[in-house]
């Protein structure tokens, strides 16, 4: 049974807008979560990532956002730009399981000019 | 350029074949990770090491062998591996495997086809 999970296979935003992906979490041990970002024949990139003592964490145009009762979080990127069109991953893991990540499936984020 | 460097980046084998797989990072991290990620599926850990000691084998078949000489370099042995191994094998590393806040840093991957 997955821990993390991403229900949105795919995402197709216009180019200036807001890219909202999503991603739900079942182990109430997670408190620290993580996006990276995945371009084709590269490996995964670290984006940005958020503890469960904080709701919400800002960089540039990536920000996430963690509702920790509904065991939910999500990464908005404004405004949107092709460059972004990527893989994102979502990944959890626990102070105690130090640095072992649960990763969600991905999303597809497809930024059209 | 993440400094993390896999290789090959694609390996087609039988299944009687033995094969290995590297890994090597110049950034001066201390725990190093397979994971493996097939078709559909999220990513999954295999195997940490951290100062050159394995710390998880997240009940991987033995058919897989990791071994991790130094710091910078980690390999992943195959042997008689099945079609269903068939998957994109990634590396990482990590300042160390301690703290979940020490960023893992990823290489490209090896997009291995058993036949």
């Amino acid at each position: 049974d997955q821990q993390v999970k991403q229900n949105s296979p795919s995402l197709s935003v216009q180019e200036g807008r807001i890219s909202i992906l999503n991603c739900d979490y079942t182990n109430s041990m997670f408190d620290y979560f993580l996006w990276y970002k995945k371009y084709p024949a590269e490996g995964p990139t670290f984006l940005i990532s958020i503890s469960s003592i904080k709701d919400k964490n800002e960089d540039g145009r990536f920000t996430v956002f963690l509702n920790k009762s509904a065991k939910h979080l999500s990464l908005h990127i404004v405004p949107s730009q092709p460059g972004d069109s990527a893989v994102y991953f979502c990944a959890a893991t626990s102070n105690n399981a130090g640095n072992m990540l649960t990763f969600g499936g991905g999303t597809r984020l497809m930024v059209k000019p | 350029e993440t400094g993390v460097t896999q290789t090959p980046r694609h390996l087609v084998m039988g299944m009687t074949n033995k094969k290995s797989l590297k890994c090597e990072q110049h950034l001066g991290h201390n725990a190093m990770y397979w994971y493996k990620q097939s078709a559909k599926k999220p990513l999954e850990l295999m195997f940490v090491y951290n100062f050159k000691e394995q710390t998880e084998n997240n009940s991987v078949p033995s058919r897989f062998s990791p071994e991790c000489p130094n710091s910078s370099h980690l390999f992943l042995h195959l042997h008689t591996l099945q079609p269903e191994d068939s998957a994109l094998y990634l590396c990482a590393s990590s300042q160390d495997s301690g703290l979940a806040k020490n960023i893992q840093y990823f290489g490209a991957g090896t997009r291995l086809s058993v036949l």
